[in-house]
């Protein structure tokens, strides 16, 4: 079945640093690909998405792209602030028939000032 | 435009306890779920619906209830609590098939 896997976190950095959370899909066709992110005490809430291969969502100073080839959808920051740490879900909705999302584990990032 | 609301914010039962999580929304979404989130296992679907009247089961539906009599209202049953179903419960709404879901602020659910 369809699935989704996330690199173990959590992930500690400095402010400033280079951020990538991996992402990985197992999936039947070409699923929409999202990346939520949750802030303590909060619900999710939708960072980016992309919606067929070669897109890249972008949001914020995130970004990621769909790749068919490799079936990743990797989350990047070029510099990461305090106000960044959270935890990040990478989803997919599998195509038009269902409506059933996948989440992965989630990762927590910790930026330190 | 209050969003997604969920109610109770913190609840705790005893095992064999039924109770009813709430959750409106108010943006005229057709798509609501509900999902479960436990640590290390990221967020499970229990069950969603597609409209008013159409249900469906999603990935751990067991020992849970669902209807949608209206598009703003979904609630969740849980029909006798078990200490397997301590957990925080969200709900979620989206306008279509691949758009934005929103999320509630979640509810946490202790079972004893």
């Amino acid at each position: 079945g369809d699935s989704v896997t996330q690199m173990e976190g959590p992930v500690t950095l400095s402010e400033e640093a280079f951020l990538t959370i991996n992402c990985t899909y197992t999936a039947t066709g070409y699923p929409s690909l999202f990346w939520y992110v949750q802030y303590p005490g909060e619900g999710l809430q939708l960072l980016l998405k992309a919606t067929k291969a070669d897109d890249k969502g972008s949001n914020k100073g995130f970004e990621a792209t769909y790749r068919k080839e490799t079936t990743s959808f990797h989350l990047e920051k070029g510099s990461v602030q305090v106000s960044d740490s959270a935890v990040y879900f990478c989803a997919l909705n599998a195509p038009s028939g269902t409506y059933k999302y996948i989440f992965g584990t989630g990762t927590r990032l910790k930026v330190l000032a | 435009n209050a969003g997604v609301t969920q109610t109770p914010k913190f609840q705790v039962l005893k095992t064999g306890q039924s109770m009813t999580l709430q959750c409106a929304q108010d943006m005229n979404h057709e798509y609501m779920s509900w999902y479960r989130q436990d640590p290390g296992m990221g967020l499970r679907l229990i069950h969603y619906s597609v409209g008013a009247g159409i249900t469906d089961q999603g990935e751990v539906p067991n020992g849970y209830n669902v209807s949608r009599s209206t598009t703003e209202d979904f609630p969740l049953r849980l029909l006798s609590a078990a200490p397997s179903q301590t957990s925080v419960y969200f709900c979620a709404s989206s306008k279509g098939h691949n758009n934005e879901q929103f999320f509630g602020p979640g509810t946490r659910l202790t079972v004893l």
